[in-house]
């Protein structure tokens, strides 16, 4: 298995540029998670999809921040325009799980994040 | 509400020394505990999780990690440090209870292993 692929791995632009982040999650996954990582912050979860739908998605700092997941294979993250204070490693992770309701304490398996600057 | 703590920003242990680093939680109902690794500038790895069963869980890399209900805990340990231990340790939690999917994460221990 490939496991979480995320792309790019580096991402370097400036102030007001639109941002895309890509993840494929692990095959057979239903559930994905974005997170952000700063050393100010700490982990964060911005959004959660199930079955490819928004599930909460009240980690979202502000309305530039949009996520989609068109297909249970793709989800991208995209930040227009982009702040210097959006600089951070972002991570996707996906999970299974495998009953309805609440689920019985499924893994999550990140992917090895993009770092994103904004200059 | 629930929440997790973590409450060692940094843990320093010599080679070969056992080592721990602490992790306190708060949920309403049953937690599903779980710790995960991150070295750096990389992804972070599952490590190990209690669902329910022995207290006693057994994971990667020669971690384990006690579940302890009364004093509300999810220590990780392990007997014999290796420097390549050193990274950044996440404990985190979800209510058993709660059909949100949601991990309630705590702020990282750095574990420092010297040789």
């Amino acid at each position: 298995d490939a496991g979480v692929i995320q792309s790019p791995r580096h991402e370097v632009t400036e102030m007001g540029q639109e941002v895309t982040l890509r993840c494929k999650p692990i095959s057979g996954h239903n559930s994905l998670f974005w997170y952000r990582q700063t050393m100010m912050r700490g982990l964060e979860l911005l959004i959660y999809f199930n079955n490819n739908v928004p599930i909460d998605d009240s980690g979202m700092p502000e309305d530039r921040f949009s996520a989609k997941m068109p297909n249970a294979s793709f989800s991208t993250l995209k930040i227009q325009p982009s702040e210097p204070r959006d600089s951070a490693v972002y991570f996707c992770a996906s999970s299974l799980h495998r009953t309805s309701g609440r689920g019985s304490g499924e893994t999550q398996y990140f992917g090895p994040g993009t770092r994103l600057l904004v200059l | 509400a629930q929440s997790v703590a973590q409450p060692e920003d940094q843990v320093n242990v010599a080679e070969g020394n056992p080592l721990t680093v602490k992790c306190t939680y708060s949920v309403s109902g049953n937690p599903y505990l779980f710790w995960y690794v991150q070295y750096p500038n990389r992804g972070l790895q599952f490590l190990l999780k209690y669902i329910t069963g022995d207290n006693l869980v057994k994971g990667s890399y020669g971690f384990e990690a006690e579940f302890n209900k009364s004093q509300t805990s999810f220590h990780l340990k392990k007997p014999s440090a290796l420097v390549s231990d050193s990274a950044l340790y996440f404990c985190a939690v979800r209510d058993s209870m709660d059909s949100n999917y949601q991990l309630i994460w705590g702020a990282g221990t750095k574990l420092i292993i010297k040789p």
